[in-house]
């Protein structure tokens, strides 16, 4: 079985910093995917990012980008220049390959971006 | 629209009624998921489908809960004889599913049903 660990229930960023976001996983797959996804108060998830496990450099997307260090099974969500509408609900989230094709979600991080 | 849309937004039933929740993913995807995601905690896997055919059900709690996707478009989730540990949002999912390095593995969510039972 696979497992998400978020370990920061709650964060505050100041608006136009950088924050990161914790997340480590554990997984016997050796071949798995990595996703964040963000949570609005609207309820919607929104993909945000992807790492696949054989992937040589970290994923960027914009403003995000993943800290993959896969020795230490982590999977960091990193925001740079903090906005007020990047607050909301983080989900770090993985597939195994070799296990099925559904997402296993951590508990969330709630980040507040202070102005 | 373009993205998946799931109805009701909200449902508020009685303890025992039955509830059918729909999802319509986006045009053409493949694969379509439904979660749980109950109060302040991430989602949780009830069930997958590959067009019609319903590959994983292993999430679904109990024999109440029920998923179909005959034409391998839309989906609908039902539960019978609801119970207030039902209560919950209700999320849907689909993906392309075609796999290219992880792409088209990416997950796209609609806004979710909240099902609260009373």
């Amino acid at each position: 079985a696979q497992k998400i660990t978020q370990t920061q229930p709650g964060m505050f960023v100041q608006e136009k910093e950088a924050v990161t976001l914790d997340c480590t996983y554990d997984t016997s797959d050796p071949s798995y995917g990595l996703f964040w996804y963000k949570q609005p108060s609207s309820g919607e998830m929104i993909f945000l990012i992807y790492q696949g496990s054989y992937d040589q450099q970290n994923a960027t997307e914009g403003r995000y980008s993943l800290n993959f260090q896969k020795a230490r099974k982590s999977a960091n969500l990193v925001i740079s220049a903090s906005q007020l509408g990047d607050s909301a609900m983080y989900f770090c989230a993985m597939i195994p390959w070799g296990a099925g094709n559904m997402l296993t979600f951590g508990g969330g991080t709630r980040l507040m971006v202070k102005p | 629209g373009a993205g998946v849309s799931q109805s009701p937004r909200y449902k508020v039933a009685k303890r025992g009624q039955d509830v059918a929740l729909r999802c319509d993913p986006i045009s053409g995807h493949v694969s379509l998921f439904w979660y749980q995601q109950a109060l302040g905690q991430g989602p949780e896997f009830l069930t997958y489908f590959q067009n019609e055919a319903q590959l994983d059900k292993s999430g679904l709690p109990s024999d109440r809960f029920f998923a179909e996707r005959p034409e391998g478009s839309v989906s609908t989730l039902k539960i019978q004889r609801t119970q207030q540990e039902d209560s919950a949002v209700y999320l849907c999912a689909s993906s392309p599913g075609v796999s290219s390095g992880g792409k088209g593995y990416e997950q796209y969510f609609g806004p979710g049903t909240r099902l609260t039972v009373t």
